[in-house]
């Protein structure tokens, strides 16, 4: 079946440093990619998405590129800080008529410190 | 940010007692969705909806009723609550069935 698998956590940086979490998937057909962030105390947030093979998602300093021949949709940020310490979620979207279900990771905790 | 509200935020119940939880949008999105969270499963669909009471089963529907007589309120009940009913419980929509907006989550304790 489909599925998502993650690097557990959690991940801790220092400020400025650079970040990859690693996202590795299972699908059938060509799934949508996510990347979630959830803030303590808060629900998620959408940070980026990709649609098809090769496509780039970008926010706020994050990247992640769709890698079909890898399966991968991996997030980076070339430089941290304190304020991007959060849970961060893998997911795809899977369903055949297109509702938009999603499939998450375990999630990956990130600690920047100062 | 997406409209989106839920209520109550925060809850604790005694085994074997009914609970209902609610989702409201203001945003008119065809779609939503009742998630759970619990540390190290993410987030796991319990029930959607693709439109008013149109209503399917996610992965983990088993003791879960839902409801969805309107397009901007969607209630998730439990009919008998259970200590493994502890969680973080999520509502989400979403227009084209793509991204989905989340809401703040409610945090049900079953003693």
């Amino acid at each position: 079946g489909n599925s998502v698998t993650q690097m557990e956590g959690p991940v801790t940086l220092s400020e400025e440093a650079f970040l990859t979490i690693n996202c590795t998937y299972t699908a059938t057909g060509y799934p949508s990619l996510f990347w979630y962030v959830q803030y303590p105390g808060e629900g998620l947030q959408l940070l980026l998405k990709a649609t098809k093979a090769d496509d780039k998602g970008s926010n706020k300093g994050f990247e992640a590129t769709y890698r079909k021949e890898t399966t991968s949709f991996h997030l980076e940020k070339g430089s941290v800080q304190v304020s991007d310490s959060a849970v961060y979620f893998c997911a795809l979207n899977h369903g055949s008529s297109n509702t938009g279900k999603l499939i998450f990771g375990q999630g990956t905790t990130l600690q920047v410190k100062p | 940010d997406a409209g989106i509200t839920q209520s109550p935020r925060h809850k604790v119940t005694e085994t074997g007692t009914p609970v209902t939880l609610r989702c409201h949008q203001t945003e008119n999105h065809r779609y939503m969705y009742w998630y759970r969270q619990d540390p190290g499963h993410g987030l796991r669909l319990i029930h959607y909806s693709y439109g008013v009471k149109d209503t399917d089963k996610g992965e983990v529907s088993d003791g879960y009723s839902v409801s969805r007589s309107k397009t901007e309120d969607f209630l998730l009940t439990l009919e008998s609550a259970t200590s493994s009913q502890t969680s973080v419980y999520f509502c989400a929509i979403s227009e084209s069935g793509a991204a989905q907006y989340f809401g703040p989550g409610t945090r049900l304790t079953v003693t």
